[in-house]
């Protein structure tokens, strides 16, 4: 079946512009995940959606950057006012239930990288 | 709170030498544990994974055994393919607030040369 999907593949902004990342997840999966990969930062959890619960924003680092998911699937991460430290490649992923058995393994879209000028 | 180092890296290998690549993790609970792998330009892709203590996770000739008593989760090949080359992440599935989140190591970049 269809894996995670992922829009745009690359996005060129100038500082202080917002941009929309989206994300539509495998059919099924309740559970989202951003996360961001950079160099000398590694992979970094930035925020989690389960089903209808609030989400767990914990990793976000600033109040510029924020998400939703709408209808249980597709979720968008905005961040706003761009700085070029911004600048990674934002991943998303989606896991299964648990009650199907899973071992809370997660599946991730091809990434989305972001360059601030 | 919960953490995964990773063997330094870059890693260089001769088609068909044998791989290891360390992995030890710090964690409360029971998580379970994954390596995954990116190849370039390709998103990360789960390679094989474990759940409880002592289990062996396999898949394309890969192989990792969750080691409870050494808190690690080595990665193994025993003959490695010039189509390996890619970094490896290794990653600890366990609950921080309401997530069930994974924490990653740095990541280890394979090379092997033919």
């Amino acid at each position: 079946g269809a894996g995670v999907s992922q829009s745009p593949s690359n996005k060129v902004t100038e500082k202080g512009k917002d941009v929309e990342l989206r994300c539509d997840p495998i059919s099924g999966h309740t559970a989202l995940y951003w996360y961001r990969q950079s160099l000398g930062q590694g992979l970094e959890f930035l925020i989690y959606f389960q089903g209808n619960s609030a989400p767990d924003k914990s990793g976000l680092p600033s109040d510029r950057f924020s998400a939703e998911r709408t209808g249980g699937s597709v979720s968008t991460l905005t961040i706003q006012r761009t700085q070029q430290e911004d600048s990674a490649v934002y991943l998303c992923a989606s896991s299964p239930p648990v009650s199907s058995g899973s071992s809370y393994e997660q599946y991730f879209g091809p990434g989305t990288r972001l360059t601030v000028t | 709170g919960d953490s995964v180092t990773q063997m330094e890296g870059p890693v260089t290998l001769s088609e068909e030498a044998f791989l290891t690549i360390n992995c030890t993790y710090t964690a409360t609970g029971y998580p379970s544990l994954f390596w995954y792998v990116q190849y370039p330009g390709e998103g990360l892709q789960l390679l094989l994974k474990a759940t409880k203590a002592d289990d062996k996770g396999s898949n394309k000739g890969f192989e990792a055994t969750y080691r409870k008593e050494t808190t690690s989760f080595h990665l193994e090949k025993g003959s490695v393919q010039v189509s390996d080359s890619a970094v490896y992440f290794c990653a600890l599935s366990s609950f921080s607030g309401s997530a069930r989140q994974l924490t990653f190591g740095s990541g280890t970049q394979l090379t092997v040369l033919p």
